[in-house]
């Protein structure tokens, strides 16, 4: 099947570095992947739509220059986290969907990011 | 405008017992709908898909789903639930909007299963 691998699944970092998350499809090719964050004891938030070749769409109220989104690969995307602060901290998912433009095809889901900032 | 709703927050069943996870949606047309699960920690597993075809549905970890045009429901049934179902249960429909397909997540159940 379909797999996502997303890393690191953990990270701690002090207030004001930068972080790179990486979402990988093992096994197939993504043109489209996904970015949510979720925060504690909630729903998963979109927070952008990663392209490849292209620029990312982010959702209202997600900063672009805060969340960097590269989609250089059609097996990987990457979410910068710049100049993260404590309220930056957050679980970020990734997922990816095999066939695109297929709206009965799943997405497929990376096991996930713990950001803690210090 | 598009949403889907899971009423319950909290649900919590003696291992056993049967289960059931309600979601309701507010879509126009027909839904592609879906049911995951979150183990703590971790990404989403698919449990199981609609979008066409037999109004019952089943999954892995045997699951089954109902679609209710009429309800405007996708409720998430086990008849005998396992310590290991124990988890975060999401439903989610997908929602067309520029150019690709997104989805609209609930805001989840939280499933807690007494030995």
């Amino acid at each position: 099947g379909a797999v996502v691998s997303q890393h690191p699944s953990w990270v701690i970092c002090k207030s004001g570095t930068s972080v790179k998350i990486e979402c990988r499809s093992l096994d197939f090719q993504a043109t489209t992947m996904f970015w949510y964050r979720q925060f504690p004891k909630q729903s998963l938030m979109l927070m952008a739509t990663s392209n490849e070749g292209s620029k990312a769409t982010y959702e209202q109220g997600v900063e672009k220059d805060k969340f960097l989104i590269n989609h250089a690969s059609l097996t990987l995307s990457t979410l910068t986290v710049t100049s993260a602060h404590p309220e930056d901290s957050s679980f970020y998912i990734c997922s990816a969907r095999d066939q695109p433009g297929q709206p009965n095809q799943p997405q497929h889901f990376g096991d996930g990011t713990r950001l803690s900032i210090l | 405008a598009q949403s889907v709703t899971q009423p319950d927050i909290h649900i919590t069943v003696s291992e056993g017992a049967s289960l059931e996870l309600r979601c309701n949606y507010s879509y126009g047309a027909t839904p592609y709908l879906f049911w995951y699960v979150q183990s703590p920690g971790q990404g989403l597993q698919l449990l199981l898909k609609y979008f066409s075809g037999d109004t019952l549905v089943q999954g892995i970890k045997g699951f089954e789903a109902e679609f209710k045009r009429s309800q405007s429901s996708f409720n998430l049934r086990k008849p005998s639930v396992h310590w290991s179902d124990a988890a975060e249960y999401f439903c989610a429909v997908v929602l067309r909007a520029s150019g690709t397909y997104k989805y609209i997540f609930g805001t989840g159940t939280r499933l807690k299963v007494l030995a």
